[in-house]
Parts: C-alpha cells; structure tokens; sequence
C-alpha cells in the first residue's frame, strides 16, 4: 500500500517567512495530492490539492509542487501570519484511477507550524 | 446539515464493552469515509462507503471493527470488544467525488475513551 513520509515534523518560522514543508510518497500510481490544515481541536481542512499532471499550482500566499518523477511534493506557505499556526497534512491516493487498489487517501504523519510573533 | 455530524462527540467506556459511532454526511455526498486520529498523528483510514456499499475496507484493523451505510447516507461504525489501544479520534468524511480523488469534508470527531 501508499506510504507518505513528510518533514519536518515541526517547524517554527517568523512571521513575514516563507514555510516549507515536504512529503515523499511510495505509489507510483498515486495521482491525487491534497494537503489539509488542522488547528488544535478542530477538524482537517483542505487547503489545496494538486494532480499529476500538473507540477504546480498557486492559490495566494500557498502553492504545492509536485515532481512524479521523484515522487515527492511539498507545500510553500509565503508571507506567513499567527493564523497558519496549525498542523498540516499532506495526503495521497491513487483517485479516480485506483482500479481496485485502496480508494482512500494515505496521509503523512503531519507537521506543526509554529508562527513566531 | 450544512456539514458533517458526528455523534457522540465524546465516548468513555470500559474495556471489552460495544461502541456505536455515527456519521451523518453531508446532504447528497455518495462517498464517506471513516479515520482514526491518534495524538500526534495524521488521519489513518479505515474504510471507505460509495453509495451503500463498502468499496474498501482494507484500513479495518481486524474483525472487531465493522461500519455500515444501509441507506447510502448515515454511517455508523462498529466496534466490539473494545481495547484501550483503540482510543482515538474517529473522524468521519463525506465527499461529493468518489475514489478518494475530490475534497473530504470532515466532521468533528469523536473522540473514543477506553479505560
């Protein structure tokens, strides 16, 4: 099955710095890769996704690239504020394409962002 | 509902006892997904509904955990015999797209104590 290792497990920036944070995944056929925040309590949410076959996609102050060849893909928060204090997820899954492989998303062990004041 | 409800919100039992976890998905999503969160860890999957049916359950860890969807909305998650190392979060997903590949819209969690 899908394995996602991500890095770091946490990680402290100062307010105004860019945050990046990097998962690797093991299925060749995994296509669909969303990240979700989760703050203390509260439930995930989806932030942005990306799919194979594109290699990067900007929504603000967020953007996640994607390297299938490698297969890794990492999240890029810039001009970071108090509220992207949270824990981030990256997640993978084969989607639409699983063909009878598992049909839910793998996700990695998640990483606390830390927005220093 | 405008999202997805979970209940109970909050769980204790004693080891050995049945546990009923339920799922109400948002209005008019086919796919739901059942997750358990432990503390410090990301969202681990258990199974998978589309429509009525379970299309994956590879992610139930053994025979004690079972989860229906008889009328392809509410869920409900079984678990028999319970252990302490089953406390967790169970988070509940619906989602408008199937095959794991659209937006999971997650509930709150419930949040499982075995003593």
């Amino acid at each position: 099955g899908e394995n996602v290792e991500q890095h770091p497990s946490t990680l402290s920036v100062q307010e105004g710095d860019s945050a990046v944070i990097k998962c690797t995944y093991s299925d060749s056929a995994s296509n669909y890769f969303p990240w979700y925040k989760q703050e203390l309590g509260k439930r995930p949410q989806l932030i942005i996704d990306i799919r194979s076959n594109v290699g990067e996609k900007k929504d603000q102050r967020i953007a996640v690239t994607l390297n299938k060849t490698a297969k890794h893909f990492s999240l890029h928060i810039t001009e970071t504020q108090p509220e992207d204090s949270a824990v981030y997820f990256c997640a993978a899954s084969e989607g639409l394409d699983s063909g009878g492989g598992a049909d839910g998303l793998t996700f990695g062990k998640g990483t606390h962002l830390i927005i220093q004041p | 509902g405008a999202g997805v409800s979970q209940t109970p919100s909050n769980k204790v039992t004693e080891k050995g006892k049945y546990v009923e976890l339920r799922c109400d998905p948002i209005s008019g999503h086919t796919a739901l997904y059942w997750y358990r969160q432990s503390l410090g860890q990301g969202p681990e999957f258990l199974i998978y509904f589309q429509g009525t049916g379970a299309a994956d359950d590879s992610g139930l860890p053994n025979d004690r955990f079972f989860a229906v969807r008889p009328e392809g909305s509410v869920s409900t998650l079984k678990i028999q015999r319970t252990e302490r190392g089953d406390s967790a979060v169970y988070l509940c997903a619906s989602s408008l797209i199937t095959g794991g590949a659209g937006e999971l819209f997650f509930g709150e969690g419930s949040r499982l104590t075995v003593l």
